[in-house]
């Protein structure tokens, strides 16, 4: 079945720096790839997404990152603020005679010191 | 629009105890998801509903049962709570028609088992 591997588990950075998320995934038949972020005791919520015919996708401070051939993906947030301060979940789709499912990562720790 | 709805928020079960956590939603969704997120181990799905009518299992199922009532509804039960199944639990549902693929979660039951 869909495996994702996410680095690094944990991640620092100072505030106005960027930062970088990445995730593999194993399945080649995945075709949707979203980006959750949690903050602490909250539920997690839909950041951005991206498909499997698109490269790249951008929402102001945030973009994706997809390569199909190597079968990864990464989430770039730039100029970031404190209340970036949370845990990022990348996931990957299977088709939909799966049930749409959503395998996650394992999660990323980030906190923006300020 | 509630959006998806998870009863109860906390509960505290002894070994041997049975529970059913209740999950619905009211955005006409067609799939529905059960989750548990424990530390460093990212969201595992449980189980899963892709219809009405229908279910499946997910990476994690052991000790768990489901059932869709209707559209809206999607229970999970522990027939008999053991202390690895102290965790969070999070619903979560999608439409499954046509592009739109984002996946919906409830606040999430905390769940401890003595």
């Amino acid at each position: 079945g869909e495996n994702v591997e996410q680095h690094p588990s944990t991640l620092s950075v100072q505030e106005g720096d960027s930062a970088v998320i990445k995730c593999t995934y194993s399945d080649s038949a995945s075709n949707y790839f979203p980006w959750y972020k949690q903050e602490l005791g909250k539920r997690p919520q839909l950041i951005i997404d991206i498909r499997s015919n698109v490269g790249e996708k951008k929402d102001q401070r945030i973009a994706v990152t997809l390569n199909k051939t190597a079968k990864h993906f990464s989430l770039h947030i730039t100029e970031t603020q404190p209340e970036d301060s949370a845990v990022y979940f990348c996931a990957a789709r299977g088709p939909y005679n799966q049930g749409g499912k959503l395998i996650f990562g394992q999660g990323t720790e980030l906190s923006v010191k300020p | 629009n509630a959006g998806v709805t998870q009863t109860p928020k906390f509960q505290v079960l002894k070994t041997g105890q049975s529970m059913t956590l209740q999950c619905a939603q009211d955005m006409n969704h067609n799939s529905m998801y059960w989750y548990r997120q424990d530390p460093g181990m990212g969201l595992r799905l449980i189980y899963y509903s892709a219809s009405e009518g229908t279910t499946d299992k997910g990476e994690v199922p052991n000790g768990y049962n489901v059932s869709r009532l209707n559209k809206r509804e999607f229970s999970l039960r522990l027939e008999s709570a053991a202390p690895s199944q102290t965790s969070v639990y999070f619903c979560a549902s999608t439409s499954s028609g046509g592009s739109f693929f984002e996946q919906f979660f409830g606040p999430g039951t905390r769940l401890t088992v003595l």
